[in-house]
């Protein structure tokens, strides 16, 4: 069974759309993250919700909004699409909110914005 | 600010044999964690090895082994005995401890020639 689950793996959409993103943790983690790849590689943290509260939300823009139904799914959705936005995302999982724990990270959804 | 450098956009390494991937980081912090993760051409990210820095004694985990250097503020992972599996980017990561974000490299190209 797959650890944390990200759905769809690939996306490819115009300019000004609006998508989601799905992501599912398995592994009854209390803390879950989305994190953004861009085509250097930097991976860069936007948002950390611990127990669907939001701790973490990096300047990203208000385009992106994340939710959290419950503690085993963190979904990202993006309105306006641009194409600064066409990056891998990828989401985690942690057992809890502190540094120490392990993360656990989804294979990646790759979007690209045309 | 927290920066983490990894100043060997790639490398390569013949099998069998030993590599050093270098990482470098800044922080004014004492408690703190770090990490290598290994992300292979299916895009997962793996936690290799993690290091608290409290703790004077290098990490090790089979074939892969830390070079701490806290002072310094450096973070080298040494691979032993370099398995075609091993070929992936390596990315070296900051936690501040007891706070919730991570703060990654722009990662190292492994190739690793049989």
């Amino acid at each position: 069974d797959t650890a944390v689950s990200q759905t769809p793996k690939y996306l490819v959409t115009q300019m000004g759309n609006d998508k989601s993103i799905k992501c599912e943790q398995n592994l009854g983690h209390d803390t879950m993250y989305w994190y953004k790849q861009d085509s250097k590689k930097f991976l860069k943290i936007m948002f950390s919700y611990n127990n669907k509260e939001l701790i973490i939300n990096e300047t990203v823009p208000n385009r992106f909004s994340p939710k959290s139904p419950d503690k085993a799914h963190l979904n990202l959705h993006i309105n306006s699409l641009e194409l600064g936005d066409s990056a891998v995302y990828f989401c985690a999982s942690s057992r809890g909110p502190t540094t120490n724990e392990k993360l656990f990270f989804g294979s990646g959804t790759q979007l690209s914005v045309l | 600010a927290q920066t983490v450098t990894q100043s060997q956009p790639e490398m390569s390494v013949q099998e069998a044999e030993t590599v050093t991937l270098s990482c470098t980081y800044d922080t004014s912090e004492s408690d703190y964690y770090l990490f290598w993760y290994k992300q292979p051409p299916s895009r997962q990210m793996i936690l290799v090895i993690r290091q608290e820095a409290y703790k004077q004694q290098n990490a090790t985990e089979n074939r892969f082994s830390v070079n701490f250097q806290k002072a310094a503020k450096s973070f080298s992972l040494k691979i032993s005995d370099s398995q075609l599996g091993d070929a992936a980017m390596y990315f070296c990561a900051y936690g501040l401890y007891n706070f919730n974000k991570f703060y990654f490299g722009s990662g190292t190209k492994l190739n690793v020639k049989p």
